[in-house]
């Protein structure tokens, strides 16, 4: 049964710092990985997917990596903003399925 | 596209009483997907369908969730009865098909349940 992890479980950070965000997984027979964005009272937005065949993804201050063979991502956040205040969850998508499986998330607060 | 459209906002119940949540999927999208989240045990996937049929109901907590999808752009999620400890965050969430470029997944803003 895939499991997935996310450390820290919560992050405070000063503005203007760069920031590492980590998940792992236990099987790495993965189709893709997807990183979500929840703010408090609402759904979650996806802000980044990593097919299987990729190594990372970038947009914008978002920069995320794909270790398979490890089961390893990280998302780093570069020149962290308030409004970067957020949970982040991490969701591995296992082949030939269409179930992702959420990681427990990461609870960031970036102060100015 | 108006996105993930979720109703009720808040529900409040009683115990015993019938629950019915609503979702309009994203326009297009093939997939769709109810999950439940809970401090305790996270995002959990209940059930999802592919073009309007059931695929997999296996996280479906009991008899007392049922799932329809009557058409390709609304949904339902039904408890009958209700029982405190379905009080949760349930989203609904679509997406295209694995073969098309944008495989991410959209999620609606959820019905915030609780049942007293």
């Amino acid at each position: 049964k895939q499991e997935v992890t996310q450390i820290p479980a919560a992050l405070s950070v000063p503005e203007g710092e760069n920031l590492v965000l980590n998940c792992s997984f236990t099987d790495s027979a993965i189709y893709n990985l997807q990183w979500f964005r929840q703010d408090p009272g609402k759904g979650l937005t996806s802000l980044l997917l990593i097919q299987s065949s990729q190594r990372e993804q970038t947009s914008g201050r978002l920069n995320a990596s794909l270790d398979k063979s490890s089961g390893r991502s990280t998302l780093y956040i570069a020149a962290s903003q308030p409004g970067d205040s957020a949970t982040y969850l991490c969701a591995v998508g296992p082949t030939g399925f269409q179930k992702l499986v959420f990681g427990t998330g990461t609870r960031l607060l970036v102060s100015p | 596209d108006a996105g993930v459209i979720q109703s009720p906002r808040h529900e409040v119940t009683e115990m015993g009483q019938e629950v019915t949540l609503r979702c309009k999927p994203i326009s297009g999208h093939d997939y769709l997907f109810w999950y439940r989240q809970t401090m305790m045990r996270g995002l959990e996937l209940l059930i999802y369908f592919n073009n309007n049929v059931p695929i997999d109901d296996s996280g479906m907590p009991e008899d007392r969730f049922s799932a329809k999808m009557p058409n390709a752009s609304f949904s339902t999620l039904k408890i009958q009865p209700s029982e405190p400890r379905d009080s949760a965050v349930y989203f609904c969430a679509s997406r295209a098909g694995l073969n098309r470029v944008n495989e991410k997944l959209f999620f609606g803003s959820g019905t915030q349940l609780s049942v007293l």
